[in-house]
């Protein structure tokens, strides 16, 4: 079965410093991987989705995350990071029938 | 670019009373989803529908949820008779064809008082 695991509930970060939010993930076959944000009140963002086309995904606003199939991660990360990224982050994996199976999330906080 | 939308942003309802949440999925999706996050909890999947059938449903979606597609544009959650667990913020997705990717609307806040 399918199973998300995000290793941090909050992450707090200053503006300009990198980003590093973990996922990890257990799946039967190979699935398609996705970030998704959720900035306060606001709906569910598509951040950015694995397939099997490239381990090094990038996103949108300068995400990007790499696929590990070793270590069965995902990792999002981001160079730098701005006011605006201050938001929830979830990281999705399919179910073999299009039902995504979700991590807890993580809060990201950035410092000014 | 085209977007889900959801209506109404936030509903609040007497426990036992139905209630129908409405979604206008993109339009050249096939694929139509419903999911529910409930405070301070995962997001949960509920229901997925294709081709006018659901296709697969969660332990959640018991006899008191429904869903349709009443005409070519929209598709509805009804709660035939709501419990104060059924709070929650309710997501509707579209996807497809021929992607797994699912595209999310705002959401609709249920309160059930």
């Amino acid at each position: 079965a399918q199973s998300v695991t995000q290793l941090d509930s909050h992450v707090s970060v200053s503006e300009g410093t990198p980003v590093l939010l973990r996922c990890n993930y257990s799946s039967s076959y190979s699935p398609s991987l996705f970030w998704y944000v959720q900035h306060p009140n606001k709906g569910l963002q598509l951040l950015l989705k694995y397939t099997s086309a490239a381990t090094l995904v990038k996103g949108i606003n300068g995400f990007e995350a790499e696929f590990k199939k070793s270590e069965t991660s995902f990792h999002l990360t981001k160079p730098s990071a701005h006011m605006s990224d201050a938001a929830e982050y979830f990281c999705v994996v399919t179910h073999s029938n299009y039902q995504l199976i979700w991590g807890a999330g993580t809060k990201l906080i950035i410092k000014p | 670019e085209p977007e889900v939308t959801q209506t109404p942003s936030h509903q609040v309802t007497q426990m036992g009373q139905e209630v129908i949440l409405r979604c206008v999925p993109i339009s050249n999706h096939l694929y139509f989803y419903w999911y529910r996050q409930i405070l301070g909890q995962k997001v949960e999947f509920l229901v997925s529908f294709y081709n006018n059938e659901i296709s697969e449903k969660s332990e959640i979606f018991d006899d008191q949820f429904s869903v349709e597609r009443p005409d070519g544009s929209n598709f509805t959650l009804k709660i035939r008779s709501t419990k104060l667990e059924d709070s929650a913020m309710y997501f509707c997705a579209s996807g497809g064809p021929f992607t797994d990717t699912q595209y999310f609307g705002p959401g609709t806040r249920l309160t059930v008082l």
